[in-house]
């Protein structure tokens, strides 16, 4: 399996819900991200898991929330979000954080309305 | 936390020729990598160059890496239709990566 696995693909949300987005891979990866993407812009880097702790947190308000259950899932807490969080969010997954190509998942496109 | 810079923003171009695109980074990195990604969606790796390397080939691919300019490019040989999509370098540094501006590329047939 050389894939990441992001679900839901569209989520439509309020701004008093909560979703989790989740990410799901299974290529022994030890690194795994969470980057949030706006229209015409390059993926900014949300979150850092490395061996399941959080390594890196790119000051990311608190509505956003991540999980790394085990070594590969990786959640995406999602609470009281604003309109300008719409946006893609990918998830990504490297054997390290330094040396190797990262293999994306296809995104999760929310909108929050 | 951007800290790469791609030129040209948009690149069009005829089915056949090559296209070139160029990245500049600011700050020193363990290595450079290039991803592509088609209509919003995720991003596919395309190849890694390591700060020690100059050049490197795969396919019709292929990258240069200028450390002391703190540059490197991107060429497509003999582009397709398939290839239009965002081209982004992305630079890995002390901690994690982190993604230029991109180049939005157009094949037409």
């Amino acid at each position: 399996d050389t894939e990441v696995t992001q679900t839901p693909k569209h989520l439509v949300m309020g701004m008093t819900n909560k979703k989790s987005l989740k990410c799901e891979q299974h290529m022994g990866h030890r690194a795994m991200y969470w980057y949030k993407q706006k229209a015409k812009k390059p993926p900014e880097l949300m979150f850092v898991y490395s061996y399941e702790k959080l390594s890196i947190n790119e000051s990311v308000p608190s509505r956003f929330s991540p999980e790394c259950p085990n070594s590969s899932l990786l959640n995406l807490h999602l609470h009281a979000l604003q309109p300008e969080d719409s946006a893609l969010y990918l998830c990504a997954s490297s054997q390290d954080y330094i040396s190797y190509g990262y293999t994306f998942g296809s995104g999760t496109r929310l909108t929050v309305v | 936390s951007q800290q790469g810079e791609e030129d040209p923003q948009a690149l069009s171009i005829q089915e056949g020729e090559n296209a070139t695109m160029n990245c500049s980074y600011k700050t020193s990195i363990n290595n450079l990598q290039w991803y592509r990604q088609n209509s919003g969606r995720g991003l596919v790796h395309l190849i890694l160059i390591r700060s020690n390397e100059r050049e490197k080939h795969s396919g019709r691919l292929r990258v240069t890496l200028d450390t002391s300019k703190k540059s490197s490019s991107l060429l497509i040989t003999a582009s397709r239709a398939a290839d239009t999509a965002s081209y982004f370098c992305a630079t890995t540094g002390a901690n994690n990566l982190f993604f230029g501006t991109g180049t939005r590329l157009t094949v037409i047939p």
